[in-house]
């Protein structure tokens, strides 16, 4: 059975500092990744996606980047985190490829804050 | 931009009541989903329903879409505490990989 892994699940950073959260999946080949965040009480902004190794594509303009160095790893990067930027950053991945009647399975989240 | 608006924004009930929560959306949809996420976890897919489907059922689940309207409803029956979770819908355009989610109905379920 398919797994994900996020990791680490909660991290406290000071501002102006990097970031790196990473995202694995089991049991799967060739899987769509998705990273998001979720502000508190909010819904999901989609940041990130990636239909494939070194193919990245992002949704929103930030101080944030992401890389798929291998077909089931997912890090998502910032050279200098902002006070805006804590949140709950989901990482999810979906078996369909072209996208059609795609299903997203989650990770159980990391919590960051900046502080 | 946001696809999916649900509505109610929260909703707290007591245990055995039905819940029913609704959710709008902008553009033509591949299909709708229906995600529930509890408090601090990550969210988990409760079901889908197609553009060319009026109504899907799942144990104490029943949705329903109404593409003319551009709306879907999602009813849980016989709530339970369990049931205590936030509920967000996505929908799929069907081109782009991609979902887009609502903010979500919080339900609270009193015992």
């Amino acid at each position: 059975s398919q797994t994900i892994h996020q990791w680490p699940a909660t991290l406290v950073q000071p501002v102006g500092s990097p970031l790196s959260l990473e995202c694995t999946v089991e049991g799967t080949s060739n899987p769509n990744l998705y990273w998001y965040r979720q502000a508190a009480g909010r819904g999901l902004q989609l940041l990130f996606y990636s239909v494939g190794i070194g193919q990245i594509s992002s949704e929103v303009p930030q101080n944030l980047s992401a890389s798929r160095p291998q077909d089931r790893q997912f890090i998502l990067s910032s050279k200098k985190l902002l006070l805006s930027d804590s949140g709950f950053y989901l990482c999810a991945w979906s078996d369909r490829p072209g996208g059609f009647e795609e299903t997203q399975y989650f990770g159980p989240g990391t919590r960051l804050l900046v502080l | 931009s946001q696809q999916g608006e649900e509505d109610p924004q929260a909703l707290s009930i007591q245990e055995g009541e039905n819940a029913t929560m609704n959710c709008s959306y902008k553009t033509s949809i591949n299909n709708l989903q229906w995600y529930r996420q509890n408090s601090g976890r990550g969210l988990v897919h409760l079901i889908l329903i197609r553009s060319n489907e009026r109504e899907k059922h799942s144990g104490r689940l029943r949705v329903t879409l109404d593409t003319s309207k551009k709306s879907s409803s999602l009813l849980i029956t016989a709530s339970r505490a369990a049931d205590t979770a936030s509920y967000f819908c996505a929908t799929d355009v069907g081109s782009n990989y991609k979902l887009t989610f609502g903010k979500g109905t919080l339900l609270t379920v009193n015992p």
